[in-house]
């Protein structure tokens, strides 16, 4: 199992930008995809993109495409998930997660990242 | 996308319930199917994958069935602890795509 610790709250103003972390520790990280995954307040999860380390080259949600950036450094085992432009509706808690297996699922999740975008 | 349709949206259930959530995808995912459990100000807790594998720590209670369109999760005997929002997830092409989730409440 490996456990993924993200950097804490940030509360930014519309149209800047953040980057959220995600520190890898225990088990193999640079072979495994990493998804972001975001929850609105009191909604449902949404994927909006994910990096494989060891290959560098992200895919992401077409919803998000331009305006989310990530990326990951092996050598300190971290990914990171960058948005740019933000306006409230981008207000939620940011979560990253390691997937593995044959059938692809979301085995291990950091604790959340809220975002707050509020002028 | 594929779309993932899960019902219901939200159930009423009481402690030793059989509690049945089904999940749909809009087009045929083989059995590239996930089950997840989120408790409030909590992560997400993977529950099943591959659409009936139990993930290890999970009790027996939870079992998942389906292949192709249509899928369901099953908690035999609810417990206290399975007060939580279930999601359903496809992860047979990108962008992986969740279901609404379905609220277990107590009824």
């Amino acid at each position: 199992q490996v456990q993924l610790v993200q950097s804490g709250a940030e509360v930014k103003k519309p149209g800047s930008s953040v980057k959220v972390s995600c520190k890898a520790s225990g088990g193999a990280f640079s072979s495994f995809p990493i998804s972001w995954v975001r929850q609105a307040p009191g909604q449902g999860l949404e994927w909006m993109g994910g990096i494989t380390p060891i290959f560098a080259t992200a895919d992401y949600a077409q919803k998000f495409q331009g305006r989310v950036t990530i990326t990951a450094d092996e050598s300190t085992r971290t990914a990171y998930m960058e948005v740019s432009s933000l306006r409230s509706e981008d207000t939620a808690v940011y979560y990253c997660a390691r997937e593995v297996g044959a059938t692809p699922h979301l085995v291990d999740w950091g604790q959340g990242t809220l975002v707050t975008v509020s002028s | 996308d594929i779309q993932m349709t899960q019902s219901p949206s939200s159930l009423g259930a009481t402690l030793g319930d059989r509690v049945t959530i089904t999940c749909r995808a809009s087009q045929t995912i083989n059995n590239f199917l996930n089950w997840y459990q989120q408790k409030p100000g909590k992560a997400p807790k993977l529950l099943i994958y591959g659409a009936s594998s139990l993930q290890s720590g999970v009790p027996s209670r939870f079992s998942g069935s389906g292949s192709g369109t249509d899928f369901t999760l099953t908690i035999t005997s609810l417990l206290p602890e399975d007060f939580a929002t279930y999601y359903c997830q496809q992860s047979y092409s990108n962008p992986l795509t969740f279901g609404g989730g379905t609220k277990v409440e107590f009824k």
